[in-house]
């Protein structure tokens, strides 16, 4: 049984720019969720999907967005970068009805 | 909506000592709860949950939490820390089993001295 896994691990964007993160869910999981960490803080909720649709979203604008493949995996873009967006990306999956979430090690962004 | 408070932001233990880390939070109905650690610059690591039932948990690596309804409270508890616990702890809070949301706390950074 593989766990969550991530990639890239780490990347540098300038201001601007667009990035698409990856991210495999465990398997047997369908259920995916993004966070985002700045350095210092505790994982903040950017959205979740479940089923390949988005199931829930946290107080993030419109420029990031997400999708989920049938396979259960699922990618978060995020556009027109802004510095502020620089942080630890993590990625969780999980199984309904069970509600403990697995994450992976991460994506640092930064945006220069 | 659901939110986390960890009151200490940095805790500094001898090791074999005893470790309690505090956590608040605040929701309306029976909370999910959760403890996860990090070290530096990696993901998050399970250490327990809680979801009913006994108010003890006991969970990985020796640690347990008590929740504590009337106090809203789940503190972290371990007996005798280890120089391999130095790490970041966050509790976290779900709003129950349709809803994977979770909601951090900021973190407690546990440094273990010799």
């Amino acid at each position: 049984e593989t766990g969550v896994t991530q990639s890239p691990t780490h990347l540098i964007k300038t201001r601007g720019q667009q990035v698409t993160l990856r991210c495999s869910s465990q398997s047997g999981h369908n259920t995916v969720s993004w966070y985002q960490q700045a350095l210092g803080q505790g994982p903040q909720f950017i959205f979740q999907y479940y089923r390949e649709e988005e199931n829930g979203r946290g107080n993030f604008p419109p420029r990031f967005s997400g999708l989920q493949f049938p396979n259960y995996s699922s990618e978060l873009n995020v556009n027109a970068l802004e510095l502020d967006d620089s942080a630890l990306y993590l990625c969780a999956s999980s199984f309904r009805p069970v509600t403990e979430a697995f994450f992976g090690q991460g994506t640092r962004l930064t945006v220069v | 909506a659901q939110s986390v408070t960890q009151p200490d932001i940095h805790i500094t233990v001898s090791e074999g000592a005893s470790l309690e880390l505090r956590c608040n939070y605040s929701y309306g109905a029976t909370p999910y709860l959760f403890w996860y650690v990090q070290s530096p610059g990696q993901g998050l690591q399970l250490l327990l949950k809680y979801f009913s039932g006994d108010t003890l948990v006991q969970g990985i690596k020796g640690f347990e939490a008590e929740f504590k309804r009337s106090q809203s409270s789940f503190n972290l508890r371990k007996p005798s820390v280890h120089w391999s616990d130095a790490a970041e702890y966050f509790c976290a809070v779900g709003a129950g089993s349709n809803d994977y949301k979770l909601s951090f706390g900021a973190g407690t950074t546990v440094t273990v001295r010799a």
